[in-house]
């Protein structure tokens, strides 16, 4: 069963405004990361938070981490027509076993 | 040249056939893992390896086995294929010790079984 949760499913935007996504999990965890997916294509790294860090940075991702919920959001700023991929948290156990546990994915769509 | 190679990229079989998808990798790393993508179902852990010795089950490797065969190659069998084993699947790698984590993926094996 998938560790994490994401919210909405889809979701659809203009460029040029943001794009919020949400990401639940169950159980303790070491880290949780943000993946793209481009169509058909293999995942791709984005940004990693730890599990005593509250939020990242990187260009126009924001990351926010909230453990007593057991949440996390990803925000893209200024949205392109180039964001639009599938999106997906991911949960590393606090055990350092290198496993990663996936949630279902955010589609987003940014029109042009 | 991709750091991790998937072969083949697409295959279409029939239900009973062995099928052997194939993995390696020029990042040096340890760590090797199978995933499974179902449209709507995200991506899940068939098997996983730290190391050349090393196979663990992940969360759906009934019908599945692995094979480490050295460092860089990391094969994934499906016995006698079912129609139910139809998805898309991952190869990725990760560096070994606390570090990120972060894993890295392959292009992906589209696999029909009819």
């Amino acid at each position: 069963s998938q560790q994490g949760e994401e919210d909405p499913q889809a979701l659809s935007i203009q460029e040029g405004e943001n794009a919020t996504m949400n990401c639940s999990y169950k159980t303790s965890i070491n880290n949780l990361q943000w993946y793209r997916q481009n169509s058909g294509r293999g995942l791709v790294h984005l940004i990693l938070i730890r599990s005593n860090e509250r939020e990242k940075h990187s260009g126009r991702l924001r990351v926010t981490l909230d453990t007593s919920k057991k949440s996390s959001s990803l925000l893209i700023t200024a949205s392109r027509a180039a964001d639009t991929a599938s999106y997906f948290c991911a949960t590393r156990g606090p055990s350092n076993t290198g496993k990663l546990i996936f949630g279902q994915g955010t589609t987003l769509q940014v029109k042009p | 040249d991709a750091d991790v190679t998937q072969t083949p990229r697409n295959r279409i079989t029939k239900t009973g056939k062995r099928i052997m998808l194939e993995c390696s990798q020029t990042k040096g790393h340890d760590r090797m893992y199978w995933y499974r993508q179902d449209p709507g179902l995200g991506l899940r852990l068939i098997y996983y390896s730290f190391d050349v010795k090393d196979i663990n089950k992940g969360e759906i490797s009934d019908g599945y086995s692995v094979s480490r065969q050295a460092q860089a190659k990391f094969s994934l069998s499906l016995e006698s294929a079912i129609p139910n084993q139809t998805a898309l699947y991952f190869c990725a790698t990760s560096a070994q010790g606390e570090g990120t984590g972060e894993l890295f993926f392959g292009e992906g094996s589209r696999l029909t079984v009819l």
